[in-house]
């Protein structure tokens, strides 16, 4: 069975320092990874996605993700954090041996401070 | 393209009536997937189609559920009756693989009130 851990429901930082959001994951075979973000009373945008290419991943508005097999991680990263990066955050996992369905993880809900 | 496009965006009812939520999938994508979000259960699955077959219904609560996709262009979420506990935020989304797994694109959600 497939899971995904979100390590943090929370997460403040204040605009121009980097963001970290961590994201553990379980699965049976080679994993497709993704991050989703999700505004105020919006719908989830895909902000990268990870499926056995590089595994350092470049993604929309400065965000990357690094996928550490050997860890079962794949945390998202921001060099600098900008105000309309607030929203929630929510890391996706995904392989064939589940049917190739999503396991969505529980989201983190980003807050930067002016 | 305009993307996933979902109706009505707000719907508030009152207990026993029927809802019907519906969606436009992207055109030419192959998969559709309805899903509620909830502050207690966070994202969960409904139901998902594969050009236009229901494939895997085990998320959907209970028989006052049901989901149609009668043709590659639209699908409806219908609720009868209603009950408080189901409001929530309902998602549909779509992609573009033949199979679930690949990356999907969801709607703007419709916020249900059931009073």
């Amino acid at each position: 069975a497939q899971s995904v851990t979100q390590l943090d429901s929370h997460v403040s930082v204040s605009e121009g320092t980097p963001v970290l959001l961590r994201c553990n994951y379980s699965s049976s075979y080679s994993p497709s990874l993704f991050w989703y973000v999700q505004h105020p009373n919006k719908g989830l945008q895909l902000l990268l996605k990870y499926t056995s290419a590089a595994t350092l991943v470049k993604g929309i508005n400065g965000f990357e993700a690094e996928f550490k097999k050997s860890e079962t991680s794949f945390h998202l990263t921001k060099p600098s954090a900008h105000m309309s990066d607030a929203a929630e955050y929510f890391c996706v996992v995904s392989d064939r041996n589940a049917g190739n369905m999503l396991t969505f993880g529980g989201g983190t809900r980003l807050m930067v401070k002016p | 393209d305009a993307g996933v496009i979902q109706s009505p965006r707000h719907e508030v009812t009152e207990m026993g009536q029927e809802v019907t939520l519906r969606c436009k999938p992207i055109s030419g994508h192959n998969s559709l997937f309805w899903y509620r979000q909830t502050m207690m259960r966070g994202l969960e699955l409904l139901i998902y189609f594969n050009n236009n077959v229901p494939i895997d219904d085990s998320g959907m609560p209970e028989d006052r559920f049901s989901a149609k996709m009668p043709n590659a262009s639209f699908s409806t979420l219908k609720i009868q009756p209603s009950e408080p506990r189901d409001s929530a935020v309902y998602f549909c989304a779509s992609s573009p693989t033949p199979t679930p797994g690949g990356e999907q694109f969801f709607g703007p959600g419709t916020r249900l009130t059931v009073l």
